[in-house]
């Protein structure tokens, strides 16, 4: 069935490193998928979002790519800090107008 | 920066018992959705509203949900007939465009717990 998961659920990396979180999806019909981080006691925050016709797009640290030949996305982010600790979960849009599916959600931990 | 404010922050209520979860969405939006997260699950989509009825719900939006926008500025969640099921935190968003063009903005939600 129609499916976002995620790879690992816990990453942990060191301040300063390059911190890369992946993502499955199966729904080829998905046009439009987000990233979004959710701090603890907090909402989905929204972090960068990529349509189904680019392959990459940058903002301030951070990086999604989009590989629709296997389904897949990535969030990278660059020198990572201890203020991006988070749970990251990638989302799809999948062909509905009006909803999002989000993933299971990564854990990135980062330790000084 | 304009956020989306939902209270209460946390509801306790007994089995059976009715819940009125309210959101106030960012004043320009104008599309209004209610997700939710079980602990340790992924957020699930439950409905969308636009232009005062709803656009999409999900299967979990059964018939003891309903939503309103009584007024013009809060957009409400109501659980008719609360089932331990239901304990989850429940997240307000709104958009300027709908989900496909635009990103959302979620609220910091409300954690509800069915004894």
């Amino acid at each position: 069935g129609e499916s976002v998961g995620l790879h690992l659920p816990t990453l942990s990396v060191q301040e300063g490193d390059n911190s890369i979180i992946n993502c499955a999806y199966s729904n080829s019909a998905s046009d439009y998928f987000i990233w979004y981080k959710q701090e603890s006691g907090k909402g989905p925050q929204f972090i960068i979002d990529i349509r189904s016709n680019m392959d990459k797009r940058q903002g301030q640290r951070v990086t999604v790519l989009l590989n629709k030949t296997v389904k897949h996305l990535s969030l990278q982010i660059a020198a990572t800090q201890p203020g991006d600790s988070a749970v990251y979960f990638c989302a799809e849009n999948p062909g509905t107008a009006s909803k999002l599916t989000f993933g299971t959600g990564t854990r990135l931990q980062v330790t000084l | 920066e304009p956020e989306v404010t939902q209270t209460p922050s946390h509801q306790v209520t007994q089995m059976g018992q009715e819940v009125i979860l309210r959101c106030v969405p960012i004043s320009n939006h104008l599309y209004f959705y209610w997700y939710r997260q079980i602990l340790g699950q992924k957020v699930e989509f439950l409905v969308s509203f636009y232009n005062n009825e709803i656009s999409e719900k999900s299967e979990i939006f059964d018939d003891q949900f309903s939503v309103e926008r009584p007024d013009g500025s809060n957009f409400t969640l109501k659980i008719r007939s609360t089932k331990l099921e239901d304990s989850a935190m429940y997240f307000c968003a709104s958009s300027e465009n709908q989900a496909s063009s635009g990103k959302l903005f979620f609220g910091s939600g409300t954690q509800l717990s069915v004894l």
